[in-house]
């Protein structure tokens, strides 16, 4: 079975300050992650995901397979960054999404 | 592009009735997923659709089916619903093999 666990339902950060949302995951194989977004009044969006490593807004994630972990790091909050994240997981060959109950980030002006 | 439509945006009904809700996916996209959002137990998957075959299915009781039509629209129905079923669902299309799912605003249902 594949789980995710993002154990903090809420972090509040002040502006200026590093975040770091974490996601742990359980999965015999090798699955894809993503971290999806929801900003208020706005549809769920895609972030990012570790096959392209990339940097979206400042923030990054680094799958670490060992820790069967997928945090998600911004080294300087924004007040533009407070939202729902959510982390989600694709096992190979599935067309379905696993996601985690998500984590509230609150940036304190 | 027009982005992925759903509707109606909120519904009420009753205990024991049954509700249809519709998703658009953006032009082109051919797989379409459906998702269940509640306060407990978050984001679940219920199925997802492909060319008109269901190609994956969440762990769902059999009151809920859905299905996709030759351009791609889906929807889904819930029967006989129970106020557990008081939840947001949320579509989801993207192109095929592609990884990144573009949501829909949700349909609002509420089971009384």
């Amino acid at each position: 079975a594949q789980r995710v666990t993002q154990p903090e339902k809420l972090l509040s950060v002040f502006k200026g300050a590093p975040v770091e949302l974490k996601c742990n995951y359980s999965y015999s194989g090798s699955p894809e992650l993503f971290w999806y977004v929801q900003y208020s009044r706005q549809r769920l969006q895609l972030l990012l995901r570790h096959i392209s490593r990339e940097s979206i807004k400042g923030f990054t994630a680094d799958l670490n397979k060992g820790e069967t972990s997928f945090h998600l790091k911004k080294p300087f909050a924004q007040e533009e960054d407070s939202a729902m994240y959510y982390c989600a997981l694709r096992g190979a060959g599935s067309y379905q999404l696993t996601f985690g109950k998500g984590t509230k980030l609150s940036v304190i002006p | 592009k027009a982005g992925v439509t759903q509707t109606p945006r909120y519904l009420i009904k009753t205990r024991g009735q049954q509700v249809t809700l519709s998703c658009s996916p953006i032009s082109g996209h051919r797989s379409v997923s459906w998702y269940q959002q509640t306060p407990g137990q978050g984001l679940q998957f219920l199925f997802e659709y492909f060319s008109e075959t269901q190609r994956n299915k969440g762990n769902f009781p059999g009151r809920f089916s859905g299905r996709q039509f030759s351009n791609s629209r889906s929807e889904m129905n819930v029967s006989t619903l129970e106020l557990g079923d008081s939840a947001l669902y949320l579509c989801a299309s993207s192109l095929e093999r592609s990884p990144r799912a573009f949501f829909g605003q949700g349909t609002r249902l509420t089971v009384v």
